[in-house]
């Protein structure tokens, strides 16, 4: 029982270039969500997915987007990377009551 | 805007020391949840409380919901308990949105 798991753990990007992070949970949890965690600032919310087929955008979508392949995996996509986006990215599922949260071990992003 | 606060942002304690970490939350959120995050980055979900009071091993979660105010008391304090302590708030309304406090850096001082 793994949890929830992220690929990859580090990444250095340049200016424009594009990434996918993955997301897979093994709990059977319907709401699945990503998070970018910044010095100084709370985890703020990107994405969030309520059930397989639907999506939502949270606080910061812009730059972002994401797909929620299944029930286990969501996975978020940087398109054009930017310096604002360098950041540390924390993929979560929950399940429904009381929505309680399970996080994966996040991964460290460096856009140059 | 639900919004969480929490207080102080840095605490350092000498080991075995009674620890409380404050959290004040605003209208709109209906339960807490308190997580801790490792020195190496990794969450780990703590208690989650919508009433009342919790307790596992020397971690204890309070929630007062009149005055929405929530704490997170460590006794006997550990070096291994150092880490950054999160509150975040669940909020009402049928979403499963939450809002997150910016946390607590909890050194502990052999």
């Amino acid at each position: 029982n793994a949890g929830v798991t992220q690929t990859p753990k580090f990444q250095v990007l340049k200016t424009g270039q594009s990434m996918t992070l993955q997301c897979a949970q093994d709990m059977n949890h319907n709401s699945m969500y990503w998070y970018r965690q910044d010095p100084g600032m709370g985890l703020r919310l990107i994405y969030y997915s309520a059930s397989e087929g639907t999506t939502d955008k949270g606080e910061v979508p812009n730059g972002y987007n994401v797909s929620r392949l299944n029930k286990r995996e969501f996975s978020l996509r940087l398109e054009s990377a930017a310096p604002s986006q360098t950041s540390v990215y924390f993929c979560a599922s929950s399940d429904d009551s009381p929505y309680e949260q399970y996080f994966g071990p996040g991964t460290r992003l460096t856009v140059t | 805007k639900n919004e969480v606060e929490q207080s102080p942002q840095n605490l350092t304690a000498q080991e075995g020391e009674f620890i409380t970490i404050n959290c004040s939350y605003s209208v709109g959120i209906s339960a807490l949840h308190w997580l801790q995050q490792h020195p190496g980055g990794g969450i780990v979900s703590l208690f989650m409380l919508s009433s009342g009071k919790k307790k596992h091993g020397r971690l204890i979660a309070t929630i007062n919901i009149q005055e929405k105010h929530s704490s997170l008391h460590i006794t006997a304090s550990h070096p291994r308990d150092s880490a950054v302590y999160i509150c975040a708030g669940m909020n009402s309304g049928g979403y499963q949105k939450v809002t997150f406090g910016i946390g607590t850096k909890l050194q502990v001082i052999p």
